[in-house]
C-alpha cells in the first residue's frame, strides 16, 4: 500500500493553462515536502509545509497543506514548458525505530509550447 | 547547488559483472540514502545510513549492498549484475530528520543498463 498517493499520474497541458496536482494519504503527517525532478537530474526540494491549512507561494506555484494534515496540493498558474518534470511529494515516515523520507508515486507533468 | 556527486552518470555492463556505484557528499551530512527509480516513476528506498558503520535496508528489496566507512562516501555494489537491475540509481543525503527541516539533496543519478 502506497503511503502517499499522487494524482494524476500523468498530465499534459498547453502553455498558459492552470493545473493542480494532489498528494493524499490516510495518515496524518507532521510535515510534507514537494520536490521537482527534471529529466536526467535528481529531485530538488521546492517547499516544506508543516502547519495544517498552510499555504505557501513560490512564484507561480501555490502549495497547500490540508487542515487535517493528510493531504496537500500544488497549483501552477500559467504553466510554462520549464515547469515540465516529475513532481513528488514526500514525508518523514517512521519504520520501526528509524525515520525515513518516503516519496509519493509522482505526477509527470508535460507543458507543451 | 547541492554538493553531492555520483559516478558514473551512465553505465552499460554485461550480465554477471560486479559493479560499484559511487556517491560522495561534501556537506558533512550524517544521513545518506540510495533510491532506485524507473524513468518517470516513483523513488524506492533501497538502502540508507545514519552515520559511519551504520547501514540499513530500505523498503524495496535489493540484491545490492552498501558500506559507510567514511561520512562523505556511500558506495553501492552489485556483485553480479542482471538485466533486472537496469534502472536509475539516485543517491541523496540530508542533515536533520526533523519536522520542517528535512531537505534531501540528490545527486544526478547513475543510469545503469545491464545487457
Amino acid at each position: 500500500t502506497q503511503l502517499l498517493e499522487q494524482s494524476p499520474q500523468f498530465l499534459s497541458i498547453q502553455e498558459g493553462e492552470n493545473l493542480t496536482v494532489y498528494c493524499n494519504s490516510s495518515s496524518v503527517f507532521s510535515s510534507l515536502q514537494w520536490y521537482r525532478q527534471e529529466p536526467g537530474e535528481g529531485p530538488v526540494l521546492l517547499v516544506t509545509v508543516v502547519t495544517g491549512g498552510e499555504v505557501k507561494k513560490l512564484k507561480r506555484l501555490t502549495f497547500q497543506f490540508g487542515d487535517a494534515r493528510k493531504d496537500s496540493s500544488l497549483h501552477i498558474t500559467a504553466a510554462q514548458p520549464g515547469d515540465t518534470g516529475l513532481y513528488l511529494c514526500a514525508t518523514l515516515f517512521s519504520s520501526g525505530s528509524a525515520r525515513q523520507l518516503t516519496f509519493g508515486s509522482g505526477t509527470q507533468l508535460t507543458v507543451l509550447p | 547547488e547541492a554538493d553531492i556527486y555520483q559516478t558514473p552518470r551512465y553505465l552499460v555492463i554485461g550480465t554477471g559483472k560486479k559493479i560499484t556505484l559511487e556517491c560522495s557528499q561534501t556537506m558533512g551530512h550524517d544521513k545518506m540514502y540510495w533510491y532506485q527509480q524507473d524513468p518517470g516513476m516513483e523513488l524506492h528506498l533501497i538502502h540508507y545510513s545514519y552515520g559511519v558503520n551504520s547501514t540499513e535496508k530500505g523498503d524495496l528489496s535489493s540484491e545490492s549492498t552498501v558500506s559507510r566507512i567514511r561520512t562523505e562516501h556511500f558506495p553501492l555494489t552489485l556483485e553480479s549484475a542482471r538485466p533486472s537491475h537496469t534502472s536509475q540509481y539516485l543517491c541523496a543525503s540530508s542533515d536533520l530528520l526533523d519536522q520542517g527541516n528535512t531537505e534531501a539533496f540528490f545527486g544526478q543519478g547513475t543510469r545503469l543498463t545491464v545487457v
